[in-house]
């Protein structure tokens, strides 16, 4: 069955540390990638994306995130948290064969000032 | 403004009652989802669909119903065979043909009593 998972369900982290959250999809064909944040009390807000090209994408507020194929891996990361950064973390997945978009249990991040 | 729009923010149901949540938006898109978050457990894709007057069943589609009869409007009702239909419902569309990011409503909470 088509699946997302993410191997962290709470991660806290002082300021200034190094993240890195895991998302690993099941195979199904082609896929697009996806993280999104949701901030206390806000919508869901695409962090960044990864259609082809370059494994390595950049997105919003100096996240990024890497594609590796051979391990089905879509892993999150982020040189240095700041406290604003308390969010929870998804990762998700469109199989295009279907457009079915699938999201992971998500990663609740707390970041101590 | 261009968005997506789910009605009520809070809904309030007696056990037993069939309800049903509202979802519209004016992006043209042709994609639209419905989800389930609750605590722990991520996004659960309830239903989906690509196109006007065709939708797909997701992961949790048990106790639940949609329509698709116009572009714009994506409305998901939650029958009295749903087991335990109190939680936050989130709508979603993205451009299908391209397998796009989905943009995200405000969500409805549901609470059954």
């Amino acid at each position: 069955a088509q699946s997302v998972s993410q191997h962290n369900h709470h991660v806290i982290l002082s300021e200034a540390a190094s993240l890195e959250l895991g998302c690993n999809y099941s195979y199904g064909g082609t896929v697009n990638l996806f993280w999104y944040v949701q901030y206390p009390g806000q919508h869901l807000q695409l962090l960044l994306k990864y259609f082809s090209g370059d494994p390595l994408v950049k997105g919003i507020k100096g996240f990024e995130a890497e594609f590796i194929k051979s391990k089905f891996s879509f892993n999150l990361r982020k040189p240095s948290v700041q406290w604003s950064d308390t969010a929870e973390y998804f990762c998700a997945v469109i199989y295009n064969q279907g457009g079915k978009l699938i999201f992971g249990q998500g990663t609740e991040l707390s970041v101590k000032p | 403004d261009g968005g997506i729009t789910q009605s009520p923010k809070y809904l309030f149901r007696k056990e037993g009652q069939n309800v049903t949540l509202s979802c519209e938006q004016n992006l043209n898109h042709d994609a639209m989802y419905w989800y389930r978050q609750d605590p722990g457990q991520g996004l659960r894709l309830i239903y989906y669909s690509q196109i006007v007057n065709d939708f797909q069943k997701g992961d949790i589609a048990e106790g639940y119903s949609v329509s698709r009869e116009k572009k714009e409007s994506f409305p998901l009702t939650v029958t009295s065979a749903q087991k335990n239909p109190t939680a936050f419902y989130l709508c979603a569309s993205s451009i299908a043909t391209e397998n796009t990011e989905a943009f995200f409503g405000q969500g409805t909470r549901l609470t059954v009593v």
